[in-house]
């Protein structure tokens, strides 16, 4: 399997501008997380799902980001309108089973908004 | 949401030095994962470990459940063991917090 695959790699928008990110989770595993890394705030929770059901979303900092995960194979994060403070890196990883198995996580995606 | 900590937040090394890593938690949890982020900003697991000891060449990783900490020692370090190693709890909300990691350096 070629891992948790996220797209892209680098993202540089203009403030405003909506941005979507992409994750592609190990096939069979049933759980997604979402996180942020940030120098200030470490690794940040935004959402998780189980069997592609949203299951805590309070780590979504607000309105303006929202997560989609239509079917087992693919998830999204959107954050509309963007702003220079949500430049961070954003990684996605999937597990078997949430709660009872390893997470393994994509290379993440570097989100610069000017 | 459950608590982690990790300590030191930094730690030197002379190459062939060992050490150990701690990561306190504030609740039972069900499961807990050590990542090594590289330089490159890549998560590579290096174990899954809720409960007992696991060895992997020279790292290895105790949690001690019923008192809510776990352990990652390295021995024998080398420069590419430089970067940050992150502990990993799911609780009983199934949601997976990091700690706020231990940045190592190990120096030629």
């Amino acid at each position: 399997d070629a891992g948790v695959i996220q797209s892209p790699r680098h993202e540089v928008t203009e403030m405003g501008q909506e941005v979507t990110l992409r994750c592609k989770p190990i096939s069979g595993h049933n759980s997604l997380f979402w996180y942020r890394q940030t120098m200030m705030r470490g690794l940040e929770l935004l959402i998780y799902f189980n069997n592609n059901v949203p299951i805590d979303d309070s780590g979504m900092p607000e309105d303006r980001f929202s997560a989609k995960m239509p079917n087992a194979s693919f998830s999204t994060l959107k954050i509309q309108p963007s702003e220079p403070r949500d430049s961070a890196v954003y990684f996605c990883a999937s597990s078997i089973q949430v709660g009872s198995a390893e997470a393994f996580f994509g290379q993440g995606t570097r989100l610069t908004v000017v | 949401g459950i608590q982690v900590e990790q300590s030191p937040p930094d730690l030197i090394l002379q190459e062939g030095a060992n050490s150990t890593l701690r990561c306190n938690f504030s609740d039972s949890v069900n499961n807990l994962q050590w990542f090594h982020q590289n330089p490159w900003g890549q998560l590579i697991n290096l174990f899954y470990i809720p409960s007992g000891t696991k060895q992997n060449g020279r790292l290895s990783a105790t949690t001690v459940a019923t008192e809510r900490y776990s352990l990652l020692y390295i021995s024998s370090s080398q420069t590419t063991d430089s970067g940050v190693y992150f502990c990993a709890v799911e609780g009983n909300n199934n949601d997976m917090r990091f700690g706020a990691g231990t940045r190592l350096t190990v120096k030629p």
